[in-house]
């Protein structure tokens, strides 16, 4: 149990386009999901906290409005990289923390497997 | 802010050493998590420390939290080279449950 999942594994844009990317809880519900960012041997660093139904938190230095998070259900998650640019390129991590259940430590994040964008 | 820092960020050993990872965390906390990273993968869960004096142990590794000290250790007896990758240490932020990442410790396990 506690699958995350996220879509896509890896994707190659274009310098100047948007990117969206789905983190998903697959058989628990999220009530808050976590969004990092890993740049090359480098260690995981958190973007945002998005919670189901309101606007996501975003830590200091994080373009809210290049990197546009919604939360719409207990399930999902997106974040979409807008106008990116090669400096963009990194390997985006998703996490959801789980709801109050019977076997699922609600103090603990599952991590997704992540997705690597290339800004070419 | 919450820092987390290990010791140390490189680590390369010889198969059948010991060695221990450190994480040093600058604030108040009672859980301590460790994920391994192998190239290109996210994060794989090692170990969830929910007390002070918790240690936990799976085949060649066992961490402790001792949470007076605010530190971790990850310690890894007789290495084998399966256990090359990078490891991280993560602490929650009692506030707002974000977690807050270790450096990272890549280790090379050499034959």
């Amino acid at each position: 149990g506690a699958v995350v999942s996220q879509h896509p594994s890896w994707v190659i844009c274009k310098s100047g386009t948007s990117v969206k990317i789905e983190c998903r809880s697959l058989d628990f519900q999220a009530t808050t999901m976590f969004w990092y960012r890993q740049f090359p041997k480098q260690s995981l660093m958190l973007m945002a906290t998005s919670n189901e139904g309101s606007k996501a938190t975003y830590e200091q230095g994080v373009e809210k409005d290049k990197f546009l998070i919604n939360h719409a259900s207990l399930t999902l998650s997106t974040l979409t990289v807008t106008s990116a640019h090669p400096e963009d390129s990194s390997f985006y991590i998703c996490s959801a923390r789980g709801k109050t259940h019977a076997k699922l430590n609600t103090d603990t994040q599952y991590f997704g497997p992540g997705t690597r964008l290339t800004v070419l | 802010e919450l820092k987390v820092e290990q010791n140390p960020l490189f680590l390369s050993m010889q198969e059948g050493k010991n060695y221990t990872i450190y994480c040093n965390y600058s604030t108040t906390s009672d859980r301590l998590y460790w994920y391994r990273q192998d190239p290109g993968k996210s994060l794989e869960s090692l170990f969830v420390l929910l007390s002070n004096g918790a240690v936990k142990q799976e085949g060649r590794l066992m961490a402790s939290l001792d949470t007076k000290a605010r530190l971790s250790t990850l310690h890894i007896t007789a290495a084998v080279h399966d256990l090359s990758a990078t490891y991280f240490c993560a602490v929650p932020w009692w506030f707002s449950n974000q977690f807050y990442f270790g450096t990272g410790t890549s280790l090379t396990v050499i034959p």
